[in-house]
């Protein structure tokens, strides 16, 4: 069955540490991931996909298929960039499986 | 454009009342999707529609939930009967069509229901 991890509910570091928010995924098929973002008080946002490899404030997502994980990066964390983080998985092209999310939490 | 709208924002009811969600996609948008957040949870599933169409409503309780979305107007989730475990919340997204280039989909703030 789809299904996406997130181990960590809460990750505290410091501004200027590096972060990095696990996910793995079971899926049979090729996967699509994404990493979505809720701010304080915002609606869930898209941070980034895996298809097109891009960065967004920073954030990197590399998809590992024999390790099936997604973990989300960043090499220097800013006081901005607290809020919650969800991996997702894209069933079928249609709904997507969330995880449970991991709460970031950037110390000035 | 205005986002994804959703209203109420709080729905308070009573057990064995009735609950309706509303959720305008974005414009130009024809695919909804319900999904529902319990306590210290993820999102979940739970039902897919087109324009007058429920595509896939595997995510959905069997009992008491429907949902649609009429030709005019807004996307509808109606749980009857609602018990405590009802209370969530219940977020609505859109995308233009089932498989977009990079198959976004755009959130609303969605509803949080208490239920007493």
């Amino acid at each position: 069955a789809q299904r996406v991890t997130q181990p960590e509910k809460l990750l505290s570091v410091f501004k200027g540490a590096p972060v990095e928010l696990k996910c793995n995924y079971s899926y049979s098929g090729s996967p699509e991931l994404f990493w979505y973002v809720q701010y304080s008080r915002q609606r869930l946002q898209l941070l980034l996909r895996h298809i097109s490899r891009e960065s967004i404030k920073g954030f990197t997502a590399d998809l590992n298929k024999g390790e099936t994980s997604f973990h989300l990066k960043k090499p220097f964390a800013q006081e901005e960039d607290s809020a919650m983080y969800y991996c997702a998985l894209l069933n079928y092209g249609q709904n997507f499986v969330f995880g449970p999310g991991t709460r970031l939490s950037v110390l000035p | 454009n205005a986002g994804v709208m959703q209203n109420p924002r709080h729905l308070v009811r009573r057990r064995g009342q009735e609950a309706r969600l509303r959720c305008s996609p974005m414009k130009g948008h024809s695919h909804v999707y319900w999904y529902r957040q319990l306590p210290e949870e993820g999102l979940k599933f739970m039902v897919y529609l087109q324009k007058e169409n429920i595509i896939d409503e595997s995510g959905m309780p069997k009992e008491r939930f429907s949902a649609e979305f009429p030709k005019e107007g807004p996307s509808i989730l109606r749980i009857q009967q609602v018990v405590r475990g009802d209370s969530a919340a219940y977020f609505c997204a859109s995308s233009p069509r089932d498989r977009t280039l990079y198959n976004e989909q755009f959130f609303g703030p969605g509803t949080r229901l208490t239920v007493l």
